[in-house]
């Protein structure tokens, strides 16, 4: 158990531009979260996979947003057209089983800066 | 939508003291899980509450969920320095398994 990794840890980009964040969750674990969190706030829910089916979408989220997880294994989540408000911490989760009662396990997350 | 609110948002303690923080639903919840999050870390799962008026303890750690299954808290006995960070719950509804709602935390500092 190496637990949840995400990469890159650090991203800054420019506006306008397209950027990409890479998780791998524990290994075996079917679901598998998108969280953005900013200064101050709790973590926001983005959407969760459950294997390779994206079960649920925030109503916040933008078209500008997209994840995968084509493989039920990592996950990707894309921002297009970034914005300033964008910038926030990324995070993902994983979590064992399909219930929704299992506790999440964090990666350490991706700090985007879109200037 | 589900809205989950904290207070406090800070709590400054001395170390030995006691702290106390309390989470509040807008809507039932199925379950709720607590969090910690040391300054510069990711959150950490300390524990899930299931059942109306279910107490569990993690040593000097209590959680109640409250009968109604809409609020909680979390109580921490004599604090110690390794117990700062931010404390966060999260409530999950019945209609969406898989959703977890965070609160916005309470950020506890100890003062030696």
């Amino acid at each position: 158990d190496t637990g949840v990794s995400q990469n890159p840890r650090h991203k800054i980009t420019k506006r306008g531009q397209n950027v990409t964040f890479r998780c791998d969750p524990i290994s075996e674990h079917n679901r598998l979260y998108w969280y953005r969190q900013t200064l101050g706030q709790g973590p926001e829910f983005l959407t969760y996979f459950q294997n390779e089916a994206q079960l649920e979408k925030s109503r916040l989220l933008s078209d500008r947003f997209s994840a995968e997880r084509p493989k039920g294994s990592f996950s990707t989540l894309e921002i297009q057209r970034t914005e300033q408000g964008d910038s926030a911490m990324y995070l993902c989760a994983s979590s064992p089983g399909t219930g929704g009662e299992a506790e999440q396990y964090f990666g350490p997350g991706t700090r985007l800066t879109v200037t | 939508g589900q809205q989950v609110m904290q207070i406090p948002q800070y709590q400054h303690v001395q170390e030995g003291e006691d702290f106390t923080t309390y989470c509040n639903s807008s809507t039932t919840l199925s379950n709720i899980q607590w969090y910690k999050q040391r300054p510069g870390g990711h959150p950490v799962f300390l524990i899930q509450l299931v059942k109306s008026g279910e107490v569990k303890k993690q040593k000097r750690l209590t959680f109640q969920f409250g009968e109604a299954k809409k609020n909680s808290s979390l109580h921490i006995t004599a604090t110690q320095t390794t117990d700062v960070g931010t404390y966060f719950c999260a409530g999950r509804s019945g209609t969406s398994y898989g959703k977890l709602t965070f609160g916005q935390g309470t950020i506890l500092t100890v003062h030696p």
